[in-house]
């Protein structure tokens, strides 16, 4: 396994239009996370799941950003009608069943004009 | 309010120079990790801590976690232009595994 991959790493999208992201964890970890950039400040938290279950969302998440993990492994976020507000980089990370360590992908930018 | 507050938030120092970055709370963390971000990447995992006033060592990198729990620093002996990034905190409570971030330091080593 080489780790947390994330697909696309740049993301060029026009106002209005869908997007979705997609994660891969490190196999045998079960939790996973989705953060948000922006240049020069630490990851905000926006959901996160244990196998399957997404347990906790921020209120950051609006009624425009879905994440789904059906069976457990990789991970989706969606982002509809997106705004130019929206773009940064999205993180996503997975961590082990007993270990506190997150390991992070390298990110999705999301630009949108 | 950031409930991890990192400082300085911004660091530019010569090359060959010690400095030492911080991580405070008023709330106390069952672990704390230390991650350092490069442009364009995602965090690296460094350090993690566990036990009230442990240190760790990473080559020229020093870590600390307070006796309590609450807060860490990192000190970076003769800082050298590869250590430029974004120094990152982040701490996990008792009650749950999320992460919660600091908003990291920003270290320039000038040459």
């Amino acid at each position: 396994d080489t780790g947390v991959s994330q697909d696309p790493r740049h993301k060029i999208t026009k106002r209005g239009q869908n997007v979705t992201f997609r994660c891969d964890p490190i196999s045998e970890h079960n939790r996973l996370y989705w953060y948000r950039q922006t240049l020069g400040q630490g990851p905000e938290f926006l959901t996160y799941f244990q196998n399957e279950a997404q347990l906790e969302k921020s209120r950051l998440l609006s009624d425009r950003f879905s994440a789904e993990r059906p069976k457990g492994s990789f991970s989706t976020l969606e982002i509809q009608r997106t705004e130019q507000g929206d773009s940064a980089m999205y993180l996503c990370a997975s961590s082990s069943r007993v270990g506190t360590e997150a390991f992070f992908g390298q990110g999705t930018r999301l630009t949108v004009v | 309010t950031q409930l991890l507050e990192q400082s300085p938030q911004f660091l530019s120092i010569q090359e060959g120079e010690n400095l030492t970055v911080y991580c405070n709370s008023s709330s106390v963390f069952s672990s704390l990790q230390w991650y350092r971000q490069e442009p364009g990447e995602g965090p690296v995992l460094l350090v993690t801590v566990v036990t009230g006033g442990e240190v760790k060592k990473l080559k020229r990198l020093t870590f600390q976690f307070g006796d309590a729990r609450k807060d860490s620093s990192l000190h970076i002996t003769a800082a050298q232009p590869g250590d430029t990034g974004l120094y990152l905190c982040a701490g996990i409570m008792d009650s749950n595994y999320q992460l919660i971030w600091g908003a990291g330091t920003k270290l320039i080593i000038k040459p």
